[in-house]
């Protein structure tokens, strides 16, 4: 079955830049969407598609993936942006949903 | 803009059955470009999907809770719910239900969530 591996913490100062990266055999093969969940809160998508950003969303958020690896990068990060961020995949082969095991960005 | 929001009860017994609803508001639950979705999270743990629906019924489950769940779909009330059944303390959770956009499954509305405590 398909896995995605995340780091479980990265930790920035504001105003840098945070990179999250989501692993997978051939993940640059597939559609990868990004959700970011607060404390206390449901997930939210930030990047769905690999790349593409729901309305509302700063474009300081970008995403990119290829190969092995896909990344949710932070520019220019702010406090509000510490969250846990959770990478996701559709499996076609498996016709299952998959989630990686989620990435908590503290904000020092 | 898709509201949902989940509703059963708080707390569950060991070996029972839990029933949890989704309300569907802003849109219908007979839409064809949405199929519509569980998925859980034990306290201080990461996302689990449970499994999927769409409006022609077809199916979807985590393989580890395809046994235990079932998910149907309600369109003249606009709500879809979860059957999980067999109770144990490792199905203490959070469960959200969401809206799943498009072939690559991407869910882009969420409930607020609800916590499901298993113990007698």
């Amino acid at each position: 079955s398909f896995v995605l591996t995340q780091p479980s913490s990265e930790s920035v100062a504001p105003g840098t830049t945070a990179t999250i990266t989501c692993g997978g055999i051939n993940i640059g093969s597939k559609s990868v969407h990004w959700y970011q969940q607060r404390p206390g809160q449901a997930p939210v998508l930030v990047i769905y598609s690999d790349t593409d950003r729901p309305s509302g969303i700063p474009e300081r958020l970008s995403g990119s993936n290829s190969g092995n690896t896909a990344t949710l990068t932070i520019s220019r990060v702010e406090v509000g942006d510490e969250a846990d961020y959770y990478c996701q995949v559709w499996d076609t082969s498996a016709n299952r949903v998959v989630f990686g095991g989620g990435t908590r960005l503290t904000v020092l | 803009q898709l509201q949902l929001q989940e509703s059963g009860p708080g707390l569950v017994k060991p070996s029972e059955t839990l029933d949890l609803r989704c309300s569907v508001s802003g849109g219908s639950a007979s839409s064809t470009s949405h199929y519509w979705g569980w998925v859980r999270q034990p306290p201080g743990k990461g996302l689990e999907w449970i499994g999927s629906i769409y409006y022609t019924g077809n199916n979807y489950y985590n393989p580890s809770l395809r046994s235990r769940a079932k998910i149907s779909l309600d369109t003249s009330e606009n709500h879809f719910s979860l059957r999980l059944t067999s109770l144990t303390a490792a199905d203490t959770a959070v469960y959200f239900c969401a809206s799943i956009r498009g072939s690559f499954r991407i869910f882009d509305s969420w409930g607020q969530g609800t916590l499901v405590t298993v113990s007698s």
